[in-house]
């Protein structure tokens, strides 16, 4: 089956603690975005990358890092510089990232600080 | 700057009751509009998708167009089901990479 898979799907941290969440995609998609949601609003972008080796910041990047080593593989790291980390995060991917480019959504991990 | 506005939830349905979610939006040059649902602890699932003035999207009895004149991208659907509760974004994105989401409205379909 083609798609993108989130892991895990509840992860926990202790305060100070850098954490890393995993996406995957087998879509042979180009680009692949990060984005943060908090309950009751619209997705935010953090990162995003058109290809191998290269990823921009979105509007929300403070906080975050993230790699680009494999064309299917963008993790994501929270560290402790991210002051208010609980949230839904989401990894996306498309086909190239053109402006009619369609987004797919994997299934999100959601964050607790603890 | 770009932007999507979309109606405040959340909305309650009974079964097989007419549907309208409004959005609108503001953009620099001409997107392309989109709708996605989330059903609740998932991801987003693309529902459907216009690329141009007039353009009519449509998936799962779903439909919406885009309509320039009036900025707006409403979406509906004829009759609902409790299978439909969910919450809905409408979206645009434009040559960028990034797509700007409205805030959501929860949809909530009671038999």
């Amino acid at each position: 089956d083609g798609g993108i898979t989130q892991s895990p799907k509840y992860l926990f941290r202790k305060e100070g603690q850098n954490v890393t969440l995993s996406c995957e995609q087998n879509l042979n998609h180009d680009a692949m975005y990060w984005y943060r949601q908090d309950p009751g609003q619209g997705l935010r972008l953090i990162y995003y990358s058109q290809i191998v080796n290269d990823f921009q910041k979105g509007d929300i990047a403070e906080g975050y890092s993230v790699s680009r080593e494999k064309k299917e593989s963008f993790p994501l790291t929270v560290t402790s510089a991210q002051k208010n980390p609980t949230a839904f995060y989401l990894c996306a991917s498309s086909i190239e990232g053109g402006g009619t480019d369609t987004q797919y959504f994997g299934p999100g991990t959601r964050l607790t600080v603890l | 700057g770009n932007s999507v506005t979309q109606m405040e939830g959340p909305v309650t349905l009974s079964e097989e009751a007419f549907l309208t979610i409004n959005c609108t939006y503001t953009a620099t040059g001409y997107p392309s509009l989109f709708w996605y649902v989330q059903y609740p602890g998932e991801g987003l699932q693309l529902l459907l998708k216009a690329t141009k003035a007039d353009d009519k999207g449509s998936n799962k009895g779903f439909e919406a167009t885009y309509r320039k004149e009036t900025t707006s991208f409403h979406l509906e659907k004829g009759s609902v089901q409790v299978s439909d509760s969910a919450v809905y974004f409408c979206a645009l994105k434009t040559g960028a990479n990034n797509l700007f989401f409205g805030t959501g409205t929860r949809l909530t379909v009671i038999p």
